[in-house]
C-alpha cells in the first residue's frame, strides 16, 4: 500500500464544474504540497498546507490532520485547468523527502 | 535566475554511456532535490542536499548514480554506464528550507537507446 494515495486516478469534467481531487496519507507529515504537472512536464507548486485551508484564485486546498486527508477544489474549471495533479507530503524529524501520490490526471473539456 | 534551470533538456544517449546532468537552482535557496519520472510513473526521490550538511543519498537505486552539489549552487547528477531503465525526466528542485516552498525545474529528458 502506498503511503500517498490520490482518488480518482483519472478525472473528467466539462468546463465550467466544481472539481474535487483527493489525497489521504498514512504517515506523519510536517507538511502536504498540491503540485500541477502540465503535459510538457513542467512540474508548477501550488499550496503548502500544514493545517487548515488555503485559497489562491479558483484553487482550494484543505486539509484534516487527524483524518490525515487533503482535498483540492477546482472551482468553474477550464480547459487550460488540464494536468496531473499531484499530492506530496513531507517527512517530519529534520528530513526533507517527499513521498509522491501517483497523481490525478484532470481533463476539462469545453 | 528567476527560475531553476537544468540542462540539456534533452539527452540521448546510447546503452553503456555516462552521463551528467545540470540543475541551477534559485539563489539562496540552501535545498535542492533530485527526482526522476519514468514515463508513466509517479515521481521518485533521488537524493537532496541541504546546505553544508551530508546529502541524503537513500533514494539513489544504484551506485551508477552519483550527484554533486558546490556549496549551495549548481548540482550534477552522474549517471555511468547508462540502462535502458535510466530513461526518464530527471526533475531538480530547490527550496529555501524555510517557508517549505518549492520550484521545480523543467527537467532533462533522458533517453538510452
Amino acid at each position: 500500500k502506498n503511503e500517498v494515495e490520490q482518488s480518482p486516478q483519472n478525472l473528467t469534467a466539462q468546463e465550467g464544474e466544481f472539481i474535487t481531487i483527493n489525497c489521504s496519507y498514512s504517515v506523519g507529515i510536517s507538511a502536504l504540497h498540491w503540485l500541477q504537472q502540465h503535459p510538457g512536464g513542467g512540474i508548477v507548486s501550488l499550496f503548502m498546507l500544514s493545517s487548515g485551508k488555503k485559497k489562491h484564485g479558483r484553487l482550494i486546498a484543505t486539509i484534516n490532520i487527524q483524518e490525515k486527508h487533503s482535498s483540492l477544489h477546482i472551482t468553474a474549471s477550464h480547459p487550460r485547468d488540464s494536468a496531473v495533479y499531484i499530492c506530496a507530503v513531507r517527512m517530519p524529524y529534520n528530513t526533507d523527502k517527499l513521498i509522491f501520490g501517483t497523481g490525478t490526471r484532470l481533463q476539462v473539456f469545453p | 535566475g528567476a527560475g531553476v534551470s537544468q540542462s540539456p533538456s534533452n539527452k540521448v544517449t546510447e546503452k553503456g554511456k555516462d552521463v551528467e546532468l545540470r540543475c541551477d537552482p534559485i539563489s539562496g535557496h540552501t535545498a535542492l532535490y533530485w527526482y526522476r519520472q519514468r514515463l508513466g510513473q509517479g515521481l521518485e526521490f533521488l537524493i537532496y542536499f541541504q546546505g553544508n550538511s551530508a546529502p541524503d543519498k537513500s533514494g539513489l537505486p544504484s551506485d551508477r548514480f552519483s550527484a554533486e552539489r558546490t556549496g549551495e549552487s549548481v548540482s550534477t547528477l552522474t549517471i555511468q554506464r547508462t540502462q535502458q531503465e535510466d530513461s526518464a525526466v530527471y526533475l531538480c528542485a530547490s527550496s529555501d528550507g524555510q517557508f517549505y516552498g518549492y520550484t521545480f525545474g523543467s527537467g532533462t529528458r533522458l533517453t538510452v537507446v
